[in-house]
């Protein structure tokens, strides 16, 4: 079964530091997409960055980028220059391949509460 | 704003109630996906349709039901309402199944139930 893993309840950083929200996935399916979403106080949910498992290079969006190692089965997200906005709750998340039953949902992690400071 | 749009933002009712949440997905999109967010169990995903059909069943109760109607929004029931069925309920859509197309969430409701 799909499982992720986020291991930091909450994250302290300085503004403009860059920061790294760590996630570890777990799939026997050789296709996948990897999600990050962000979710602040307001509960909308913001799709910020996809990776998919066959992609060979790392993702980006802008200050957003994905450090995906395939054979770790992890896909870190890593915010650059921090801003005080980007204080929120960040959700790792995965889809398995279409070929599979159901694949469609995102099974998501538990989330990391980052606050930014000033 | 994601194009997806819930109603109501807010609903407070008691237990044994009925309610209904609404869901319009983006333009064009044909998946429609109904998630719950509580404290104690996190994001879990209930149900998916598209274009009409149900297409995988996740965590969701008895009690509750969902359709998808030809105009592609789609409609989540919940009944004889729990204390414990208090959380945040999300639709998010997609234009269809492949696993590179993000599902965008729409802004949720909120349930209470007293």
């Amino acid at each position: 079964a799909q499982k992720i893993t986020q291991t930091q309840p909450g994250m302290f950083v300085q503004e403009k530091e860059a920061v790294t929200l760590d996630c570890t996935y777990d799939t026997s399916d050789q296709s996948y997409g990897l999600f990050w979403y962000k979710q602040p106080s307001s509960g909308e949910m913001i799709f910020l960055i996809y990776q998919g498992s066959y992609d060979e290079q790392n993702a980006t969006e802008g200050r957003y980028s994905l450090n995906f190692q395939k054979a770790r089965k992890s896909a870190n997200l890593v915010i650059s220059a921090s801003q005080l906005g980007d204080s929120a709750m960040y959700f790792c998340a995965m889809r398995e391949g279409f070929r599979i039953q159901g694949a469609q949902k995102l099974v998501f992690g538990q989330g990391t509460r980052l606050t930014i400071n000033p | 704003d994601s194009g997806v749009t819930q109603t109501p933002k807010h609903l407070i009712t008691a237990t044994g109630q009925r309610v209904t949440l609404r869901c319009s997905p983006r333009s064009g999109d044909l998946s429609v996906y109904w998630y719950q967010q509580s404290l104690d169990q996190g994001l879990q995903f209930l149900i998916h349709y598209y274009n009409g059909e149900e297409r995988a069943k996740g965590n969701i109760l008895e009690r509750f039901s969902a359709q998808q109607f030809p105009d592609l929004h789609s409609e989540l029931n919940l009944s004889s309402l729990e204390l414990g069925d208090s959380a945040l309920y999300f639709c998010a859509s997609s234009r269809g199944g492949r696993e590179d197309q993000p599902q965008h969430f729409g802004d949720g409701t909120r349930l209470s139930i007293l």
